[in-house]
């Protein structure tokens, strides 16, 4: 079974510019949650999605948003850039079997904001 | 508010004793706590997890101890391998949600 693929691994914007980051699931979850980690923070959950549904969100600003395609493949977009949204952003999916909040992380996307 | 806490960002140890990681968490909503590994330029590996119903949990060499009248759990890892050399995260949840908390790590560094 493929795992959760993440695109692009690596990206350089400026201040001000757009993102687009891409996920697709491990087949058959139908489960996607965003994190994003920085040395300062650590992991800082971002938000969740289910059946296309935004489920839960953590404390971010509203220049980070996401959704989820019928086939579970989400994408997250964070807008008007700032250089401390220089992060890893990883995806992880989840089959929400047993309740145990296991999660299966993908590689994530490194983002330089310069 | 920091609702769970790694207080040691390193540890260092030698293969084939023991490793001990710690964590303390101040939520008492939890009713989950899991523990991943990650290596560089990869992402989090779950490891094992707990419910808070349990005082222990074993998997092999992995084995979490949770203390709930302390609010802390602890990792512990026999025999330590240079292979387990990694970043150790501790994560709490509640109500099975996908919605971790997790704490900033601690890069465990097993010396052969």
């Amino acid at each position: 079974k493929a795992g959760v693929t993440q695109t692009p691994r690596y990206l350089i914007k400026t201040r001000g510019q757009q993102v687009t980051l891409s996920c697709s699931p491990i087949s058959g979850h139908r489960s996607v949650s965003w994190y994003q980690q920085t040395p300062g923070q650590g992991l800082q959950f971002l938000f969740e999605y289910f059946s296309e549904t935004q489920r839960n969100k953590g404390n971010f600003p509203g220049r980070f948003s996401g959704r989820q395609f019928s086939n579970s493949r989400s994408e997250m977009n964070v807008s008007t850039l700032e250089l401390g949204d220089s992060a890893l952003y990883l995806c992880a999916s989840s089959d929400r079997g047993p309740l145990t909040g296991e999660l299966f992380f993908g590689e994530g996307s490194r983002l330089t904001v310069l | 508010d920091q609702q769970v806490k790694q207080n040691s960002p390193s540890l260092s140890v030698q293969e084939g004793r023991i490793s001990i990681l710690n964590c303390d968490y101040t939520n008492s909503m939890f009713d989950y706590f899991l523990w991943y590994k990650k290596y560089p330029a990869e992402g989090p590996t779950f490891l094992i997890s707990i419910s808070s119903i349990k005082d222990k949990n074993e998997d092999g060499r992995f084995t979490v101890f949770l203390n709930k009248s302390a609010k802390h759990l602890s990792l512990h890892i026999v025999p330590s391998q240079p292979g387990d050399s990694a970043v150790y995260f501790c994560a709490g949840t509640q109500g099975g949600s996908e919605k971790l908390v997790f704490g900033k790590g601690t890069k465990l560094t097993v010396n052969p």
